[in-house]
């Protein structure tokens, strides 16, 4: 009931190419849908969230598809750099103050120059 | 958005030692946390740090193995006692805002032999 289930686990594309990382969750409470980028050596960075109100949510290259129905939310990326080259983790929880972010696996994404 | 520091940066231990991580945030927040990290893996909640009680420890983890501290809204302490080599690991400070949005300090990366 609180897993959040990420894939892919790795992901190499080519410069310029939109890779997508997919999340599914189980808990209808979860309510606020993070995800992090973290690079080698250092700590998880807040990139992007959503809460389920909206279906889409764009910030520069980075963009956040949600399906309430489906349980499924992604994250898209516009014309990937070799600098976004980094793990991703996906996240949800019950946006309220006591409740606690459940974590994906985490997706390695390369992109290739 | 909250700015982390964690000290120290990284550290190798010997078995049976103990080692305390301090965490500081720029600003107020409202929930502090402690996270496990092994190289390629997900985050591992420790325990959520409650300003002026016991924190919340999640199953696995004891008070005695991870003792922690939150004397105000700005500052806690989590300490790996009687260190062992499976203790080796990244552990992560977070803290959340008042908007549910969470941060992560850039970690400690922790060596027992």
């Amino acid at each position: 009931q609180q897993q959040v289930k990420q894939s892919p686990q790795s992901l190499i594309v080519q410069k310029g190419g939109i890779p997508i990382i997919n999340c599914a969750y189980e808990n209808t409470a979860f309510d606020y849908f993070p995800w992090y980028q973290q690079f080698p050596g250092k700590g998880p960075a807040l990139l992007i969230a959503i809460r389920p109100d909206v279906s889409e949510k764009k910030e520069g290259r980075f963009t956040i598809s949600f399906n309430k129905s489906a349980k499924q939310f992604s994250l898209h990326i516009m014309d990937s750099q070799p600098g976004d080259s980094a793990t991703y983790f996906c996240a949800a929880s019950r946006g309220t103050s006591g409740s606690r972010l459940t974590f994906g696996e985490g997706t390695q994404l390369t992109v290739n120059p | 958005s909250a700015v982390i520091s964690q000290k120290p940066s990284r550290d190798i231990c010997q078995r049976g030692t103990s080692l305390t991580i301090q965490c500081q945030v720029d600003s107020q927040v409202t929930m502090m946390f402690w996270y496990r990290q092994q190289p390629g893996q997900s985050l591992t909640l420790i325990a959520t740090a409650n300003q002026g009680s016991e924190a919340t420890y999640e199953s696995g983890f004891v008070i005695d193995k991870f003792p922690i501290s939150r004397p105000n809204l700005t500052f806690s302490t989590l300490t790996v006692s009687n260190m062992s080599p499976e203790d080796s690991s990244i552990y992560l400070c977070s803290a959340r805002d008042s908007s549910y949005e969470q941060y992560f300090g850039p970690g400690t990366r922790l060596t027992v032999t």
